[in-house]
Parts: C-alpha cells; structure tokens; sequence
C-alpha cells in the first residue's frame, strides 16, 4: 500500500525551515528517505527502523512515530542544494528483501 | 568509489520493437533491485535478485518484462513488443546485505525510455 507524503510541492526561501510527512494506515517495519534531483538517481538519506526514533545529521533529521505509520522529515535552514523530490521508501514487514514501496514525492525548491 | 551504473541513459524505441537495459550494480553488492519510474511519480518495486536468484517478480507488469542476473552480478532487464505505457525511466539499485541489519539501496540514474 503506497505511503501518502504531503505536501506535494512547497517553495522555501534560502534560510528557512521545511517538514516533509509520509503516512501509512498500517504500522510499517521501516522507512527509507531519499533526494532526486531531476534526470539523477535517488540519493539516501536515512532509515528509519523504531517507533519514537529520531535521526538526522547536518540540518536534516527525520522522525518516525510511536506507532510506526508516521515519519516526518526535517530540512532546518534550507540551501539551494535542498532543491529536490524528496520520496519515503516504505517496507511493511521484515523479510521482503528490502523491497521498498515509495510515495508519491513532495518537490521542494529553494530560492534566494 | 562507483555507484551503480546504467546503461543507455536514454533509449527510443518504436512500439513493438524490444528492448535491453542493463545495470551493473556496485562491487559486492548481492541484491539488485529494478523499479519503474513514471513522470512525476515514485518509483514502483519491479523484480528483486539476491546474486543469481530472482526472488520476488511480483511487480513486472506483464509476461514482456524479463529481468536476469546470470552470475549475480550484471543484471538485464528486457521488455518485448514495447508499448507506449512502458515509457517511463527504469532504475536499477543494489544493496550489500549483511544479516540482521537493515541495507541501503543504492541507486542508479535509470534508464529513460520512450516508445513511440
């Protein structure tokens, strides 16, 4: 079942803050979040594997909720280089070969 | 180090003529995955190799869609008699397993197909 990430577009100023949701209606055993640039492969960002967990280096950290059908991702004082699709991955249970089940992207742009 | 490559970065192809594209995952990496990407899209799961064996095809959409990975390493997938819906940019990713942890995919720059 296809995660829902909202929002689907949001246009940032150089300098300012930006969440990203993916949402599921059933618990999750993890979530991948990734960067693509237009015509470029997607980038790794980081996973997510507990409830309640929280990561992130540099400016970006993520979250996944208590429950597992939540994460949000986190740019903290954006750069021109945060300009992106960024997609959740999602796995629903352990053994399925990593096979991730990916939203529908949220575009961000970052301008000066 | 490099990443996972593919090759063409772009092919035209006429509808009903068949198609190769190829993906040579990053040295080491036992999994390789292909998904589908449609414009504007997120990738969808395709087919899914642990070496040589092809463990989930679940997500090819029609007896046309052939993926292999001979000697667990380069991997082919094939699309015959394409149609105009098989247009769309077809990324290989791989991953190194290691037990009892979870791996990240590594992914290619895709394939970008049109049919004509």
């Amino acid at each position: 079942q296809q995660p829902v990430q909202s929002p689907q577009a949001v246009i940032l100023r150089e300098g300012e803050d930006a969440v990203i949701n993916c949402s599921s209606s059933k618990a999750l055993y993890s979530v991948h979040w990734y960067r693509q640039k237009h015509g470029e492969a997607p980038v790794f960002l980081m996973i997510l594997l507990k409830g309640g967990e929280q990561k992130g280096h540099d400016k970006i950290s993520a979250s996944f909720n208590e429950k597992k059908q939540q994460s949000s991702l986190y740019l903290t004082a954006s750069q021109l280089s945060y300009s992106g699709t960024y997609f959740c991955g999602t796995e629903d249970h352990a053994g399925g070969g990593n096979k991730l089940t990916f939203g529908t992207g949220t575009q961000l742009k970052v301008e000066l | 180090g490099a990443g996972v490559s593919q090759s063409p970065r772009y092919k035209v192809a006429k509808r009903g003529q068949d198609v190769a594209l190829r993906c040579d995952p990053i040295s080491g990496h036992v999994s390789l995955f292909w998904y589908q990407q449609a414009l504007g899209q997120g990738p969808e799961f395709l087919t899914y190799f642990q070496n040589e064996a092809q463990l989930d095809k679940s997500g090819l959409p029609s007896d046309r869609f052939f993926a292999e990975r001979p000697e667990g390493s380069v991997s082919t997938l094939k699309i015959q008699r394409t149609q105009q819906e098989d247009s769309a940019v077809y990324l290989c990713a791989s991953s190194l397993v290691v037990v009892g942890a979870q791996e990240t995919q590594y992914f290619g720059p895709g394939t970008r197909l049109l049919v004509l």
